[in-house]
């Protein structure tokens, strides 16, 4: 099964603060992606990539950036840490030959903004 | 705006009764979608996968698809405690490699 590891598992900080999340795939996936887990809102797509270098906006992209370095690399900044980005983050990766592919999610980050 | 609905938000049901789920999507550009499980303080797992008209059977899972009304639905036969999990509807358009999840429905099976 496809390998998807996130750091850290949680991480609390400050309102104004600077934070990285980060994730690795080790299954020479092209695709991955940034997720939010809201009670009420379900999992919205925060960032997404198809290779390194390359970043695509997903649909809850305010107040995020995110960098893919490598093939097996991909993070997520939050250069102002607001209350608002208290969450649950999954990262995933597919390998996208074609629509029809199943996402690998990591075990996520718990995020906290005081 | 929500790209696919799911109902109901919840739904408890006895052990060795049937759960059935119900997911639809908005988007007419929608061809192909999933079922993810996500037990409590885990990650969603795919459960299933289903891109054609028809019905697809997997143990004690099936799920349909009409494609027309872009309609899924998820029964799960003979529900046991391990079944309680939060299941995620995601679609995706041919091409273009996002996926729309549902806010989900959580499923209790009461022993």
């Amino acid at each position: 099964e496809a390998a998807v590891t996130q750091s850290p598992r949680n991480k609390v900080t400050v309102t104004g603060g600077n934070v990285t999340l980060s994730c690795r795939q080790t299954n020479s996936h092209n695709y991955m992606y940034w997720y939010r887990q809201d009670t009420g809102h379900g999992l919205r797509l925060i960032h997404y990539s198809y290779g390194a270098g390359n970043l695509q906006i997903g649909d809850v992209p305010d107040g995020y950036k995110a960098t893919r370095t490598t093939q097996e690399d991909f993070f997520l900044l939050l250069e102002l840490a607001s209350p608002s980005q208290t969450s649950l983050y999954f990262c995933a990766s597919s390998d996208g030959a074609g629509s029809a592919e199943t996402l690998y999610f990591g075990s996520g980050t718990r995020l906290t903004v005081l | 705006q929500q790209k696919v609905q799911q109902s109901p938000e919840s739904l408890i049901v006895p052990e060795g009764g049937m759960a059935s789920l119900n997911c639809t999507s908005s988007d007419r550009n929608v061809d192909y979608f999933w079922w993810y499980r996500q037990h409590s303080g885990k990650s969603p797992k795919m459960l299933m996968s289903i891109f054609s008209n028809g019905e697809k059977e997997e143990g004690r899972f099936t799920v349909h698809l009409n494609k027309a009304s872009l309609h899924t639905s998820l029964h799960i036969r003979d529900s046991q405690p391990s079944d309680s999990a939060l299941y995620l509807c995601a679609a995706s358009n041919t091409g273009y490699q996002n996926f729309y999840f549902g806010k989900g429905t959580s499923l209790t099976v009461i022993p």
